[in-house]
Formats: C-alpha cells, sequence, structure tokens
C-alpha cells in the first residue's frame, strides 16, 4: 500500500547543476501538485496537473519544469539548480471529486540542498 | 490575492494544557478548509470544514469555521507530547484544480 513515493528523499546539489524529483501514486488519482516547504512560509505550488498530458503553473513556478507523462507520475525538473531551491519539495495527489473537498494525499518529502 | 494566515506562528505548552491554533483567510470561491498535522515527514490530514458554526471533533481536536468572519480554530484539549507537530491551515478557493493555499503553519510543542 504504497500511495504517493517520491524519490530521491535527499540530494546535495552544486549551483547549476540539473535534477529530477520523481513522483508515483498508485491511487489513481487524477490531480498531482508538486509544493516546496520552506521554514515559516508553508506549503507553496509550484506545479500541478489535473490529467495526464496536463500541467499548469502554480504559486512559484520559476526555475522548475514538469512532466505528466503517465497518469501515475508527475515529474518535477531543475535545470540549472540555484541556492534558492534549497528546500523540502513534497507531492501531493487527489482524486477529482476530491478536488472539491481538497483532501490531498502527501509524499514524505524530498530535502534538496544546492551548495 | 489569495491568502492564509495563521496565528501563533509557534506555541510552547506543557502537557495537560488546552491550546487553541487560529487560521484566517482570503480567498475567492471559497470551498473548504482543512486542518493538517505534521510531524516530521509528510502532512496528515484532520479536518475538513465547509460550513460555518459546525464542529468537527476527533478525540480531543476539535475545528470550527466562521465563514462570516473569515476564520477557523482547532482546538486541543489535554495536550500530550504527542501532538507535538506543525499544525497547517489551508483553504480550496478553486473546485476546478484541488488546489491549496496553504498557511506558514503553527509550530506547537508540548513539553512533559
Amino acid at each position: 500500500n504504497a500511495g504517493v513515493t517520491q524519490t530521491p528523499k535527499f540530494r546535495v546539489l552544486k549551483t547549476g547543476q540539473s535534477m529530477t524529483l520523481l513522483c508515483a501514486q498508485d491511487m489513481n488519482h487524477e490531480y498531482m501538485y508538486w509544493y516546496r516547504q520552506d521554514p515559516g512560509m508553508g506549503l507553496r505550488l509550484i506545479h500541478y496537473s489535473v490529467g495526464e498530458g496536463t500541467t499548469a503553473k502554480g504559486e512559484v513556478p520559476d526555475g522548475y519544469n514538469v512532466s505528466r507523462l503517465k497518469k501515475q507520475n508527475f515529474l518535477l525538473g531543475l535545470e540549472s539548480a540555484a541556492p534558492s531551491q534549497t528546500s523540502v519539495y513534497f507531492c501531493a495527489s487527489s482524486y477529482p471529486w476530491t478536488g472539491v473537498t481538497g483532501e490531498l494525499f502527501f509524499g514524505e518529502g524530498s530535502r534538496l540542498t544546492v551548495l | 490575492e489569495d491568502k492564509v494566515v495563521q496565528s501563533p506562528l509557534s506555541l510552547v505548552v506543557h502537557e495537560g494544557d488546552t491550546v487553541t491554533l487560529n487560521c484566517s483567510y482570503e480567498v475567492t470561491n471559497f470551498r473548504s478548509l482543512l486542518w493538517y498535522k505534521q510531524e516530521k515527514k509528510a502532512p496528515t490530514f484532520l479536518f475538513m470544514l465547509t460550513s460555518s458554526g459546525i464542529e468537527k471533533k476527533s478525540g480531543r481536536l476539535s475545528s470550527i469555521l466562521d465563514k462570516k468572519e473569515l476564520f477557523s480554530i482547532l482546538n486541543i484539549t489535554a495536550t500530550q507530547t504527542g501532538d507535538s507537530a506543525v499544525y497547517l491551515c489551508a483553504v480550496l478557493g478553486s473546485s476546478n484544480t484541488g488546489k491549496l493555499i496553504f498557511g506558514q503553519g503553527t509550530t506547537l510543542q508540548v513539553k512533559p
């Protein structure tokens, strides 16, 4: 019963390097989200997807790209990492009707440090 | 701009105390307000509130929503050290995408 799985859980990058965070869910959810969490700032939405092949920008999309080629996977890419992208990243998913109520199912987070 | 503000940002209490956490919001097309508890890792769902004045309760935790004054409170009675966590308030402002707008969180520390 995996739920939402994020990989990797920890990563250290140098400025300018690229990387991809993978989110996989096995609940057949339509909606998927990437949030970042910084001290004192709660969770901020980076990008989201309302279905396979669709993506949209959230509050803080700059410096990130995403892809949803398969319904169960949502990838978050950093093309040229910057120290400001040091954060904990959370993936979440939900059913469409849950989109009416709002409950999200979260992965356990990926801690990224950019030096 | 949609906004969710929580207070206090941090709180230290002793076991057995009662605490009240606050969440105010300014969100267009309000649908629901949710409370999450976050310990070391992923946030876990506590409550969803959609109607004013109806208290949701789960054990020692309870929450209520006031849609006229645009706020919610989360009460924890007889606190235990296991209640130590970050409590997140989030509001759903659109039913089409499921996007949640989160507050900054309240960090609660319960001392023995």
